[in-house]
């Protein structure tokens, strides 16, 4: 059982917005940066937003990332078949004193 | 542009240790900026992040994995290493090494940049 809990799916038309949350405690979001990776099928986890609501070089505006309390949300913008894959959450767990990630979101444009 | 290609034996008996590398290019394992990291991803368990190096030797570990594994990084090769030691059938994952990116203040590091990622099957 993840630390992190994501919902394990989420679904949409395309073109259409979802939304991916990721809960926590005061231990891990409440007090540290949240990143989030986007997963294809078969590949290797990939950056999206990292300290909470930032995108690296390359990244479309289309992913977006927020944080509130000890919760964090993925946003995903104009939904592509592209973006089918799943998505993971993912900080430092002070008390733990270890990275920690969610289960992983599969998201699957309808 | 920076790559990271894991390597090591595909397959590694139960008790045995189980030895990865790290091959960085394009870019410098001494860049003062970053750590380098190991993850793995099993069904059964998702992402576990197993650990960090840093070049000037530092480490920090899982503390679920800490007593079995050693993180190196050899900055005269620009890779860095992984050891886990004692493995089960529970070891058996696909193994990542990313570039972790140091924070000015704050915890939560980001992984930058990950290995396209190397299936071990711990079995006899």
């Amino acid at each position: 059982q993840s630390v992190l809990t994501q919902p394990p799916s989420v679904s949409a038309a395309p073109g259409q917005k979802v939304t991916i949350s990721c809960s926590g405690s005061t231990s891990n979001i409440g007090n540290n940066y949240v990143s989030w990776y986007q997963q294809l099928p078969g590949t290797a986890p990939k950056l999206l937003i990292y300290e909470n609501n930032k995108r690296p070089s390359g990244i479309p505006d289309r992913f977006s990332g927020s944080k509130s309390g000890t919760s964090a949300t993925l946003g995903i913008a104009g939904l592509q078949t592209g973006d089918e894959a799943h998505y993971y959450c993912g900080t430092w767990d002070s008390s733990l004193s270890s990275a920690v990630f969610g289960g992983g979101t599969e998201v699957t444009v309808l | 542009q920076l790559q990271l290609q894991e390597s090591g034996p595909g397959l590694v008996k139960p008790s045995e240790t189980l030895s990865l590398t790290c091959s960085v290019s394009g870019g410098s394992i001494s860049n003062s900026s970053y750590f380098w990291g190991w993850i793995r991803q099993s069904p059964g368990r998702g992402l576990e992040w197993i650990g960090n190096g840093f070049y000037t030797g530092r480490t920090s570990y899982s503390p679920s994995l800490k007593s079995r594994v050693t993180i190196s990084v050899d900055t005269s090769k620009n890779h860095f290493s992984l050891k886990l030691g004692s493995v089960t059938a529970a070891d058996t994952a696909v193994y990542y090494c990313a570039r972790v990116r140091r924070l000015a203040s704050g915890s939560g590091s980001p992984l930058d940049n990950w290995g396209q990622g190397t299936l071990i099957i711990v079995s006899s």
